[in-house]
């Protein structure tokens, strides 16, 4: 059973262009969120994907956006690349609903994205 | 993590007990959330403990929860090298993201 798939897993853009990262969850989970982790810091909860809608969003301005597909995978497209865009940026993948199954989050190895 | 501390780092010999502690804000969060993150890897789910519960006990794993205080510790037994990582509390405000703490970088010294 492949666990969350991330690809690819370096990147490196120059200031100005855009990106699109991707994310296959964990088979038999149908929700994907993603994570900014800048170095020395824990991850910042960015948005989170279910049927293929966003249901949440953390604190990030509009150049970041997302899909989910009908197969639950999920893109992260970051338009108009800072510097400070550069980070570890994680996928996790869940269950919805309640019960203990939906309490669990796994991760991604991540995309390293580089702005320069 | 802002709403999340824990202190930056924690040095033990192998074989003792490493004690790492997190202070979380949002008494709404109905799940703690341990993770390990190795050099250059994504975050492995270690443990997690539901906040009517004040103990969970994993094998060498033994999750303390004091919701008064709202303070949450993970403690690993018999600390082996292949415990040095980096270790992150993390809490669930609401059903839809997870709220991380910066980390405690735990060395394990031979």
């Amino acid at each position: 059973d492949a666990g969350v798939t991330q690809s690819p897993t370096h990147l490196i853009k120059t200031r100005g262009q855009q990106v699109t990262l991707r994310c296959s969850p964990k088979s038999g989970h149908d929700t994907v969120s993603w994570y900014q982790q800048a170095l020395g810091q824990g991850p910042q909860f960015i948005f989170q994907y279910y049927e293929e809608e966003e249901r949440q969003r953390g604190n990030f301005p509009d150049r970041f956006s997302g899909h989910q597909f009908p197969n639950y995978s999920s893109e992260l497209n970051v338009n108009a690349l800072l510097l400070g865009d550069s980070a570890l940026y994680l996928c996790a993948s869940s269950l919805s609903g309640t019960g203990t199954r939906a309490t669990e989050a796994f991760f991604g190895q991540g995309t390293r994205l580089t702005v320069v | 993590g802002e709403d999340v501390e824990q202190s930056l780092f924690l040095s033990v010999r192998e074989g003792d007990s490493s004690v790492i502690n997190c202070t979380y804000t949002d008494s709404s969060s109905t799940y703690l959330y341990w993770y390990k993150q190795e050099p250059g890897a994504g975050l492995q789910l270690l443990t997690y403990i539901f906040s009517n519960m004040d103990m969970k006990q994993d094998q060498r794993l033994t999750v303390l929860l004091n919701k008064k205080d709202k303070h949450l510790s993970l403690r690993i037994a018999d600390t082996q090298t292949g415990d040095s990582a980096i270790y992150f509390c993390a809490e669930r405000p609401s059903a839809r993201q997870l709220t991380f703490g910066s980390g405690t970088q735990l060395t394990v010294l031979p």
